[in-house]
């Protein structure tokens, strides 16, 4: 069974503070993703990862890079952490593949709840 | 621009009975596919089902179906026999080409209770 984890599962950041989110997946995906999710906005893409090394931005990349030196392990940075970052943030891998991308589903980590104050 | 648009952000059913859950999207792609996750109060997201753009027949996966409308770019999802277990968030997700692969992106959410 896929395992996504989430290094943490709930984080406390000071405005300012840069702030690293960790995961890594045992299954061997090629795409990585991260996103956040607030209330009654459902879940946003912040930046994503097709291979080791190479990222895309998603609909929401400001205030935010993303890492992937290894095929396992995607890392989000919050370079400063501001209030309006305070959120539900999600990882998920898949496989690649296929015409429409594939019908592999997305495998998702038990979220880190950030509050940035 | 909204790409996945679910207009019902809480919807009641009655436990046993069918309930069909909305879902529009966008795109002027040819290749994509629709997925839909359950997430509970846990937090957890759980897939539950997918249609490619390309299937003809509507994807179906035990009491859950999906009414796939291409032509008006809708996917609903429709769970039969609801069941109290059934009372969570549910998302519409498409994936789509994007430089370099696929990404899929979500709705917002309907939230489903169920009464008994």
């Amino acid at each position: 069974d896929v395992k996504v984890t989430q290094s943490s599962r709930y984080l406390v950041k000071r405005t300012g503070e840069k702030v690293f989110l960790e995961c890594v997946q045992d299954m061997d995906h090629e795409n990585m993703f991260w996103y956040r999710q607030d209330p009654g906005l459902g879940l946003r893409l912040i930046y994503f990862s097709y291979d080791v090394k190479m990222k895309e931005k998603g609909d929401i990349p400001e205030g935010y890079s993303v890492s992937r030196e290894k095929k396992e392990r995607f890392s989000l940075i919050l370079e400063s952490a501001s209030t309006n970052q305070t959120s539900m943030y999600l990882c998920a891998s898949s496989l690649a593949g296929g015409v429409t991308g594939g019908n592999s589903p997305l495998h998702f980590g038990n979220g880190t709840r950030l509050t940035v104050t | 621009a909204q790409k996945i648009t679910q207009t019902q952000p809480g919807m009641f059913v009655q436990e046993k009975e069918a309930v069909t859950l909305d879902c529009t999207y966008d795109t002027s792609d040819q290749s994509y596919g629709l997925f839909w996750y359950k997430q509970p109060s846990s937090g957890e997201m759980i897939f539950l089902i997918y249609q490619g753009s390309y299937d003809e027949q509507n994807a179906t996966e035990g009491r859950y179906s999906l009414n796939f409308q291409k032509a008006r770019k809708s996917a609903n999802l429709v769970i039969s026999a609801s069941q109290l277990g059934d009372s969570a968030m549910y998302f519409c997700a498409m994936r789509e080409r994007a430089t370099g692969g696929f990404k899929t992106i979500f709705g917002a959410g309907t939230r489903l209770f169920v009464k008994a």
